[in-house]
């Protein structure tokens, strides 16, 4: 049971353009939601996150939307960078009760920028 | 600061044998993590800790074993490695609260032959 899903195994954009990373999620009791970026070899990093009270959280070039009535989150990064290239990790949580930060993740997108 | 800190960052165990992945954080974190990742997968939650002396099942916790005797130190214990613990491991701490993030460590490979 596949709680958090990424549908898109990998995503290839130019450099400068948009990159849309989705995610979609099926349990109601999700109230927060982050991105982790992952390099080959490495631990996943926190990218950025958002809250079940928002829409919308932007951090310079990465802005995540929510659309909590269809249960879906996007990452969006502009312009996409060489750089980013990398697996992105969707995952979520809930606040309360006893989740006490556990993390529930997607499958991961592999994000290719090319020059 | 180190962060969350993992070793040995590689190694090759024969079916049966045991083994110890260590993992220490110097944030003064009081939950911690051990996930594994397979290829092509997400990462999944083996065993958690809020706290030392406290520990908690995952969604995979079968064929392992963890502790936390300190607030720094989060080791994970296999006692019968089987092909199926093959895989990548990471460890994680957090911050309790809401709206906190997970900072993990680069890992462990780890293959059963």
């Amino acid at each position: 049971d596949q709680q958090v899903k990424q549908n898109s195994p990998s995503l290839s954009v130019q450099e400068g353009r948009i990159s849309i990373l989705n995610c979609d999620y099926t349990n109601s009791m999700f109230d927060y939601f982050l991105w982790y970026k992952k390099y080959p070899a490495e631990g996943p990093t926190f990218l950025i996150s958002i809250s079940s009270i928002k829409d919308k959280n932007e951090d310079g070039r990465f802005t995540v939307f929510l659309n909590k009535s269809a249960k879906h989150l996007s990452l969006h990064i502009v312009p996409s960078q060489p750089g980013d290239s990398a697996v992105y990790f969707c995952a979520a949580s809930s606040k309360g009760g006893t989740s006490y930060g556990k993390l529930t993740f997607g499958q991961g997108t592999i994000l290719t920028v090319h020059p | 600061n180190a962060g969350v800190t993992q070793t040995p960052k590689f190694r090759i165990l024969k079916i049966g044998q045991s083994m110890t992945l260590q993992c220490t954080q110097d944030m003064n974190h009081n939950y911690m993590y051990w996930y594994r990742q397979d290829p092509g997968m997400g990462l999944k939650l083996i065993y958690y800790s809020v706290g030392a002396g406290i520990t908690d099942k995952g969604e995979v916790p079968n064929g392992y074993n963890v502790s936390r005797s300190t607030t720094e130190d989060f080791p994970l214990r296999l006692e019968l490695a089987a092909p199926s613990q093959t895989s990548v491991y990471f460890c994680a701490s957090s911050l309790p609260g809401v709206d906190t993030e997970a900072f993990f460590g680069q890992g462990t490979r780890l293959t059963v032959v």
